[in-house]
């Protein structure tokens, strides 16, 4: 069983302002991370999957780096709108077998 | 193209009863999983198919069976329920390397009383 932690648990955020969250996983047997958001009645939806130290993707005004030595990524939102309002979930899969973490739920205040 | 679809959404169940979940994807993957969420606990993934025919053990595996007949379905049985299988249940979907994002169902909320 992996580890996966994901600090902070929740976090508030005036409009406007800009935000990060952090995954730390096991960099042993490490195979790849995982983003999702996850909205408050819905289903988790991908963001980024990322395999490769020193990774970086972006998706609009949000972006992913990833540090496999040292077992953490960050996850960065631009400029937060209310609409970033939700649960952000990693998950680290060594082979076929996914652990998640608790997520962190982002409130954005407008 | 409906994605990954989840039959209940709604259950509830006595102790002792038995009960089967189903999981569909028109997405021709490969991979797909179940996974149970908790209040305070992450995704944790009960069992998982790499293909038709084919299934293996997650975490938490015990008092669950699965089976994958054809490739576009994934049951999740419950032999006989208990309390602490109350959960909210989580199918998902992925092309077949592990290394690609999932898709997740809307999940199936199971109350077992």
């Amino acid at each position: 069983i992996l580890n996966v932690e994901q600090s902070p648990q929740s976090l508030h955020v005036q409009e406007g302002d800009s935000t990060n969250f952090t995954c730390s996983f096991p960099s042993s047997n490490f195979y790849a991370l995982h983003w999702y958001r996850w909205e408050t009645a819905k289903s988790p939806e991908a963001l980024f999957v990322m395999t490769l130290n020193g990774d970086e993707k972006k998706k609009g005004r949000i972006s992913a780096t990833l540090n496999t030595k040292e077992g953490y990524s960050y996850l960065y939102i631009k400029g937060s709108q209310p609409e970033d309002s939700a649960t952000y979930l990693c998950a680290s899969n060594t082979g076929n077998q996914f652990y998640f973490g608790t997520g962190t739920s982002l409130t954005v205040i407008p | 193209n409906a994605g990954v679809t989840q039959t209940p959404k709604f259950r509830v169940l006595k102790t002792g009863q038995s009960m089967t979940l189903l999981c569909a994807q028109d997405m021709n993957h490969e991979y797909m999983y179940w996974y149970r969420q908790d209040p305070g606990m992450g995704l944790r993934l009960i069992h998982y198919s790499v293909g038709e025919g084919t299934t293996a053990k997650g975490e938490v595996p015990d008092g669950y069976n699965v089976s994958r007949l054809k490739k576009q379905n994934f049951l999740l049985g419950l032999e006989s329920a208990a309390p602490s299988q109350t959960s909210v249940y989580f199918c998902a979907s992925s092309y077949p390397v592990s290394s690609y994002e999932q898709y997740f169902g809307p999940g199936t909320r199971l109350t077992v009383t």
